[in-house]
């Protein structure tokens, strides 16, 4: 099984400042089709998760264009670049490479510091 | 809208059984594969089990196999888990999502395994 894992595993950021997480593999996410099935997930506090970035980089709809995805291989990142209050939760990477099974890492929590 | 809506949730004691159902609309249900995630209180995402589209491919947890069944009706655009033989450790709350990449999750459905 592919293990995911997150750093840090909390995030205290100032408003109006830029956040980043790390996510890594425990092998290579690159499919044999050639695509890179890595996903980042925000859950705010009280709420379902909802996908914010797919296939490392693909924003989904509705994701504002502070979120941004980068990374190859089994070294990824998420930034966030300048926090807002609505940003507060937990964040999830998650791979759908190499199933199954779909594996997630254990979650940031980001605050506001 | 893309929409999934869970329900079924419950009380059951250990050993007991539940059917969890989810209600897609939105989106051509037939061309999706589906799944189910759950959490836990207090811990983070784990994914349960996964369906393609017509069925024939089934995958789940090691925790669960066995004892959960996925399935689905395209006719009625629902997804559906049966799960039997329920242990302490399956309390969560549980998620439909649409696709093998989990585009799109509902608000889930409380499942609590307590005698």
């Amino acid at each position: 099984d592919v293990v995911m894992t997150q750093s840090p595993l909390s995030l205290p950021v100032t408003l109006g400042q830029p956040a980043s997480i790390s996510c890594r593999s425990s092998q290579s996410l690159v499919s044999s089709d050639g695509n890179t099935y890595l996903n980042w997930f925000q859950q705010r506090p009280g709420q379902s998760p909802r996908r914010l970035i797919y296939r490392v980089s693909k924003r989904d709809s509705g994701v504002p264009d502070r979120f941004s995805g980068s990374g190859s291989g089994t070294d990824f990142t998420l930034k966030i670049s300048r926090l807002e209050a609505e940003d507060v939760g937990v964040y999830y990477c998650m791979q759908a490479t190499h199933w199954p099974p779909w594996t997630f890492g254990q979650g940031t929590k980001v605050e506001i510091k | 809208d893309v929409q999934v809506v869970e329900s079924g949730g419950g009380l059951v004691q250990p050993g007991g059984s539940l059917r969890l159902s989810c209600a897609a609309s939105g989106f051509t249900f037939s061309s999706y594969w589906m799944t189910w995630a759950r959490q836990a209180p207090g811990k983070g995402l784990e994914w349960v089990a996964n369906i393609n589209q017509d069925g024939s491919e089934k995958y789940y947890v090691d925790s669960v196999k066995g004892r959960f069944t996925i399935s689905r009706d395209n006719a009625k655009n629902s997804l559906y888990l049966q799960m039997n033989s329920l242990r302490a450790e399956d309390t969560a709350v549980y998620y439909c999502a649409r696709g093998r990449e989990f585009a799109y999750w509902g608000q889930g459905t409380l499942v609590t395994v307590s005698s």
